[in-house]
Parts: C-alpha cells; sequence; structure tokens
C-alpha cells in the first residue's frame, strides 16, 4: 500500500544550523508530494509541495526535491531559526484518489537560540 | 488566505455520551472535507472523506455508526463522536479543499477530545 517514512524525531538544532528531515515515500503510479508543518497551537500549514519527478519544492528558505529514484522527498534549510520550531510532517496524494493525504508520522523539530 | 476553523478546541464529556465538532472553511466554499484523527507522536489518520450533499465515505476500520459525519453544506462539516469511550479520546483535525482532488487542502487547528 501507499505510505510514507520520515525520520524519527526530536530533532534539536542550534540556530543558524543546517536542517535534513529525510522522508521516504511508497507509492503506485507518481504521487503528489507535499511538507506540511504543524507550529505551536496551530493547524496544518503547507510548506512546499512537489508534483513530478525532479521538481524542487522550496519556501521560506526550505527546500525539497522530488527523487523518483530514491523514492525520496527530503526537507533542507541551510540555516534554521527559532522560530522554525515546529513538526514537520511529510505526505503525498496518489493519482485517482479525492485528494487523500497519507502522512509521515512527523518530526519535532526544536531550534535553540 | 484560506481558514477552517474547528470548534470546540478541546472537549471533555462522561463515557457514553455524544460529542459533535464543528469545521468550517470561513472565506471559500470546499467541495470536499476531510476528517483525521492524530494519536500522540504519530502520523495523522484519514478516517473519512465527505462531500457536500452526500454520504461520507470511510476508511476501512473506521465505524459509520460510531463516527458520523455531515456535511450540509460547502463551508460546514461535522463529526460526531457517539456513545463516546475513553478510546476514542485522540486529537481530531479537519481539513477543507478548494476545488479539484489536487488542490491545496487547508487545516483547521483540531479537536483535543477526553473521555472520562
Amino acid at each position: 500500500g501507499n505510505s510514507v517514512t520520515q525520520m524519527e524525531g526530536p530533532v534539536t538544532l542550534s540556530e543558524e544550523a543546517f536542517l535534513t528531515i529525510n522522508c521516504t515515500y511508497t507509492a503506485t503510479g507518481y504521487p503528489s508530494l507535499f511538507w506540511y508543518v504543524q507550529y505551536p497551537g496551530e493547524g496544518l500549514q503547507l510548506l512546499l509541495k512537489a508534483t513530478k519527478a525532479d521538481d524542487k519544492g522550496s519556501n521560506k528558505g526550505f527546500e525539497a526535491t522530488y527523487r523518483k529514484e530514491t523514492t525520496s522527498f527530503h526537507l533542507e534549510k541551510g540555516s534554521v531559526q527559532v522560530s522554525d520550531s515546529a513538526v514537520y510532517f511529510c505526505a503525498l496524494i496518489t493519482r485517482g484518489s479525492q485528494g487523500n493525504l497519507i502522512f509521515g508520522k512527523g518530526t519535532k523539530l526544536s531550534v535553540k537560540p | 488566505g484560506a481558514v477552517v476553523s474547528q470548534h470546540p478546541s478541546w472537549v471533555i464529556c462522561k463515557s457514553g455520551t455524544s460529542v459533535k465538532i464543528e469545521c468550517r472553511s470561513l472565506d471559500f466554499q470546499a467541495t470536499t472535507m476531510f476528517w483525521y484523527r492524530q494519536f500522540p507522536k504519530q502520523s495523522l489518520m484519514l478516517m473519512a472523506t465527505s462531500n457536500e450533499g452526500s454520504k461520507a465515505t470511510y476508511e476501512q476500520g473506521v465505524e459509520k455508526d460510531k463516527f458520523l459525519i455531515n456535511h450540509a453544506s460547502l463551508t460546514l462539516s461535522t463529526l460526531t463522536v457517539t456513545s463516546a469511550h475513553p478510546e476514542d479520546s485522540s486529537f481530531y483535525i479537519c481539513s477543507a479543499q478548494r476545488g479539484g482532488s489536487y488542490n491545496e487542502q487547508f487545516f483547521g487547528p483540531g479537536t483535543r477530545l477526553t473521555v472520562l
């Protein structure tokens, strides 16, 4: 079946450190891939997305590239800030679905000043 | 931007009672709404997909008689947990989708349900 696997957290970094959160997926066909972020006390927000192989999604300094050959969509940021502290979810939608998102378990990021 | 609200944000109820959770899209019409359940330190699990004016589609393993979903208008969907038990305690999150199936989903802030 379709699934998303992302690295276990929590991840604790110092401000300005480099961030990578790994995400791999299993899906039939060619899914669309997403990263969502959930700040404390708030709902999930779309951070970035990619709809086909080799697409790069980017937003707020975060990037992720759709790698079909490795079935991965790793999230990266060159210099994290304290305000980036949140839970990050990798997700996919398969073609032919009603738009049902399949989520990874989430990775909690804490950035220390 | 598109805003989705949920009400209540948290609720505590006695075992055996029913609880209704509302999900509203405040500034857009949602053709489809989704209900998710999130356990501590676990992912969001899709419970059901709700289309305005039609019956909800439930995921395998979700009891439709226990989790009643009504999508009465293009801006409102409700989830009623009937005869709630402690094992129903969880964080329930809705999302609303504008337009077709590849359009972005906008998420509500979630409702924390605690059943005593």
